[in-house]
């Protein structure tokens, strides 16, 4: 498997518009997860699926952000309007499960992420 | 809840010297521990792991040992290489026992700096 696949790697794009982040999970990996990172808060969990349904969108700041997971192997995540203070690096991690063995022996796999500048 | 303490960064060593990151926990279960790391421009990458006490996870030069006894997962490494820089975060999974949160629980991150 390739992994975790993220798109694009990086995106530039100006207040007000409307940017689209993209994800493929590991095929099997039950568990879908968008992470964001900055210096000043650094990773903070956004929102998880399991089985293509979202769990838990707690994490998720703004209405101006929404995800979803149309099937087992895509998922986005939607800034609109976008703004300067959206700017981070945005991750992608999937999981076989939130618990028992295949959690505790293999974890999550991380996406190599998008980093989003919102001038 | 459960969490996850690691010490503030960032944390700058000469190349062939000793590292020590600390990572102490808080669960209400019976947790595995992990070690992941962050290369710069990269996604975090898991780079060992421990899932019952006194376990020794090992990966790459990179061990930690499982303490119940003081709730830690410090990561060590002998000696040190300036491709070691990047960020290392130490985090837990909480076996649901004692009715803790799902998933992994994520410490802040080290960044560690390796100087030739």
């Amino acid at each position: 498997d390739a992994g975790v696949i993220q798109s694009p790697r990086h995106e530039v794009t100006e207040m007000g518009q409307e940017v689209t982040l993209r994800c493929k999970p590991i095929s099997g990996h039950d568990y879908l997860f968008w992470y964001r990172q900055t210096m000043m808060r650094g990773l903070e969990l956004l929102i998880y699926f399991n089985n293509n349904v979202p769990i838990d969108d707690s994490g998720m700041p703004e209405d101006r952000f929404s995800a979803k997971m149309p099937n087992a192997s895509f998922s986005t995540l939607k800034i609109q309007p976008s703004e300067p203070r959206d700017s981070a690096v945005y991750f992608c991690a999937s999981s076989l499960a939130l618990t028992g063995p295949s959690l505790a022996n293999y974890g999550y796999t991380f996406g190599s992420g998008t980093r989003l500048t919102v001038v | 809840g459960n969490s996850v303490t690691q010490m503030e960064g960032p944390v700058t060593l000469s190349e062939e010297a000793f590292l020590t990151i600390n990572c102490t926990y808080t669960a209400t279960g019976y947790p595995s521990l992990f070690w992941y790391v962050q290369y710069p421009g990269e996604g975090l990458q898991l780079l060992l792991k421990a899932t019952k006490a006194d376990d020794k996870g090992s990966n790459k030069g990179f061990e930690a040992t499982y303490r119940k006894e003081t709730t830690s997962f410090h990561l060590e490494k002998g000696s040190v290489q300036v491709s070691d820089s990047a960020v290392y975060f130490c985090a837990l999974s909480d076996r649901g026992s004692g009715g803790g949160a799902d998933g992994l629980t994520f410490g802040k991150g080290t960044h560690l700096i390796i100087q030739p």
